[in-house]
């Protein structure tokens, strides 16, 4: 089945700890992206990959890493997480046979709580 | 990358015709319309994509008018199980950026 899978799916931590969520596609999509989704304020791009080791900022970078070693992962890394990154993260990928206007597909989530 | 601005939320019953709009006054040529449908604790996922005119699958209708800056996203006779998040994503196709924006989304509420 094609999907993208996201571990852990829950995360209660303290600030500071480092952290990584990883992320995992079956499909041999090249464009992969991280999200975070906040009440009121809609999903947000937080780091870009169109493809293997090739990253770039979204429009909210600032506390988060990312790195992307193989084509079909791409790990999300807080470093000194803060209480302001309790959110709910999504990963998504797409083909880029179209540019970012393909399809994205998403996994399920993973909330994340800092205490 | 043009900005979108949606409703917050809209409110609508069952078997009722349901018509979200999304502004996008500085869209680019090379930009396409893209509608993504978010239940409560998923992930968004792809409901219909189009650049000009009017676009139908069996999942709903987009009206795009001839100046593009705006859309309209048509769910013919919703039901309970409609009821959900709609995103509108204005992206190039090649274009000079591979950032998406989102936007803050549509929460539409369908009632008994």
């Amino acid at each position: 089945e094609a999907q993208v899978t996201q571990n852990p799916r829950y995360l209660i931590t303290v600030t500071g700890k480092k952290l990584t969520v990883t992320c995992s596609q079956n499909m041999n999509h090249e464009y992969m992206s991280w999200y975070r989704q906040d009440p009121g304020l809609g999903l947000r791009q937080i780091y870009y990959s169109m493809n293997v080791e090739v990253t770039d900022k979204g429009d909210v970078p600032e506390g988060y890493k990312v790195s992307r070693k193989e084509k079909r992962n791409f790990p999300l890394i807080l470093e000194s997480p803060s209480p302001n990154q309790t959110s709910l993260y999504f990963c998504a990928s797409s083909s880029r046979s179209g540019g970012v206007t393909d399809t994205q597909y998403f996994g399920p989530g993973t909330r994340l709580t800092v205490l | 990358l043009a900005k979108t601005t949606q409703p917050i939320s809209m409110d609508s019953y069952e078997g009722q015709e349901v018509n979200i709009t999304c502004s996008h006054n500085n869209i680019a040529t090379n930009d396409y319309i893209t509608w993504y449908q978010q239940f409560p604790s998923q992930g968004p996922r792809f409901i219909i994509q189009g650049y000009k005119t009017k676009v139908t699958n069996e999942v709903a209708s987009l009206f795009i008018p001839a100046d593009r800056k705006s859309s309209t996203l048509s769910l013919p006779r919703v039901s309970l199980s409609d009821t959900a998040v709609y995103y509108c994503l204005v992206a190039a196709y090649g274009g000079a950026t591979n950032k998406l924006i989102f936007g803050t989304g549509t929460l539409l509420a369908v009632q008994p």
